[in-house]
């Protein structure tokens, strides 16, 4: 079990340049979470699917992100025409299917939009 | 709506003393509640978990918190504070057949020498 991996940790980008992270959760974790983390701010939920659905998305999503878990394994989070307001750590996290049960964070990706 | 608050975003104790940190929630339903610790740049790691056992719950590193229905409390403590101790303390709810986990803002505590 190598834990929630989440790639790049790191990104700067221009302002009105697309991003994507990437997150692998735990295997055989049905479920996966976005979350979003600004300075001195706990984490703010942004979406979750469970396997390959899509099942709720926050207000803080607007149409420039989207997210996919295409076959129910790895997620993608896309941010088209970033802006300074989106820089913040992108936190993607995995659990079991069951309420109550652990949710494990990955290490989180960092976007600096400049 | 769910909700959790943190009471205290700084919190600063001595080596060696108790650690207390607040955490209350909003709730018409018995919620799961959550600790996490998050270290400088660095993702969150869970401490204890309340899920409807056990009111007094332990963690891991020396924490424990208790869970009370009627102060609408999950308040994390540690009988003696360690230099390792310092990072930001996350309080967390999850309501049953609701599909998220709702984070307060957050509590940061340092630990003098």
């Amino acid at each position: 079990d190598t834990g929630v991996s989440q790639n790049p940790r790191h990104k700067i980008t221009k302002r009105g340049q697309n991003v994507t992270f990437r997150c692998d959760p735990i295997s055989e974790h049905n479920r996966l979470y976005w979350y979003r983390q600004t300075l001195g701010q706990g984490p703010e939920f942004l979406t979750y699917f469970q396997n390959e659905a899509q099942l709720e998305k926050s207000r803080l999503l607007s149409d420039r992100f989207s997210a996919e878990r295409p076959k129910g394994s790895f997620s993608t989070l896309e941010i088209q025409r970033t802006e300074q307001g989106d820089s913040a750590m992108y936190l993607c996290a995995s659990s079991s299917w069951t309420g109550g049960d652990t949710i494990y964070f990955g290490e989180g990706s960092w976007l600096t939009v400049v | 709506a769910q909700s959790v608050t943190q009471l205290g975003s700084h919190v600063s104790v001595s080596e060696g003393a108790l650690v207390l940190l607040r955490c209350n929630y909003s709730s018409s339903v018995p919620p799961y509640l959550f600790w996490y610790v998050q270290y400088p740049n660095q993702g969150l790691q869970l401490l204890l978990k309340y899920t409807s056992a056990a009111t007094l719950v332990k963690g891991i590193n020396g924490f424990e918190a208790e869970f009370k229905k009627s102060e609408t409390s999950f308040h994390l403590t540690k009988p003696s504070a360690h230099m390792s101790d310092a990072a930001e303390y996350f309080c967390a709810v999850e309501y049953p057949n609701n599909n998220d986990m709702r984070f307060g803002a957050g509590t940061r505590l340092t630990v003098k020498p």
